[in-house]
């Protein structure tokens, strides 16, 4: 079976400070995406990336997609109340079309 | 524009009771899934279906049915409902592929079985 690990699974940190959460495989991905979910609300797209080394920045968010496609990272600067919520990737196999979803990390930021 | 939109949000069944979660999406999007979240766990698919007609399993399927007669509507059947079914449950819709194209949520059905 397929897994996408998160990591970490909950950080709860100060307003300002710098975070990093990752999301890793085994397995080759031919795309990437991060999702946000807030209390209530269903997942809403963040970013999609698909090239090995691939960087997007999406304000204060930066997200990283591996050079062997088998892994992501997520790097917020200056954390804010607002990008509290639960952070999820799902990445598509090479050999197939489903997406396949991390657990998540659920990222509280403390004013 | 109302995107993807779930009824009931929230519903409490007892045990071997059955019952719909509807959906249904506005966009004129081809794909629509449906989606069950427990808490730690992500996201699994129950089922899938990539246009009017035509339905697929997805990771865990099993006690569960679905239909997709029009475009818009992809409606979830729970029969025999069982204390494994409470979760929260997502409708999901996309232009195209996985991972090529967003997907849009709708906000979730909670359902607790007793």
């Amino acid at each position: 079976t397929q897994l996408l690990e998160q990591s970490p699974q909950f950080l709860s940190i100060q307003e300002g400070e710098n975070l990093t959460v990752y999301c890793n495989s085994s397995s080759v991905f031919s795309s990437l995406q991060w999702y946000r979910q807030e209390p209530g609300e269903g997942p809403v797209l963040l970013v999609t990336v698909v090239t090995g080394g691939e960087v997007k920045k999406l304000k204060r968010l930066t997200f990283q997609f591996g050079d062997a496609r088998k892994d992501s990272s997520l790097h917020i600067t200056a954390a804010q109340p607002g990008d509290t919520g639960l952070y999820l990737c799902a990445g598509v196999e090479d050999s197939n079309y489903q997406l396949i979803w991390g657990a998540g990390t659920k990222l509280i930021i403390k004013p | 524009n109302a995107g993807v939109t779930q009824t009931p949000k929230f519903r409490i069944l007892k045990i071997g009771q059955s019952m719909t979660l509807q959906c249904t999406q506005d966009m004129n999007h081809n794909y629509m899934y449906w989606y069950r979240q427990d808490p730690g766990m992500g996201l699994k698919l129950i089922y899938y279906s990539v246009g009017a007609g035509i339905t697929d399993k997805g990771e865990v399927p099993n006690g569960y049915n679905v239909s997709r007669s029009t475009t818009e509507d992809f409606p979830l059947r729970l029969e025999l409902a069982a204390p494994s079914q409470t979760s929260v449950y997502f409708c999901a819709s996309s232009y195209s592929r996985p991972g090529a194209k967003e997907l849009f949520f709708g906000e979730g059905s909670r359902l607790t079985v007793l």
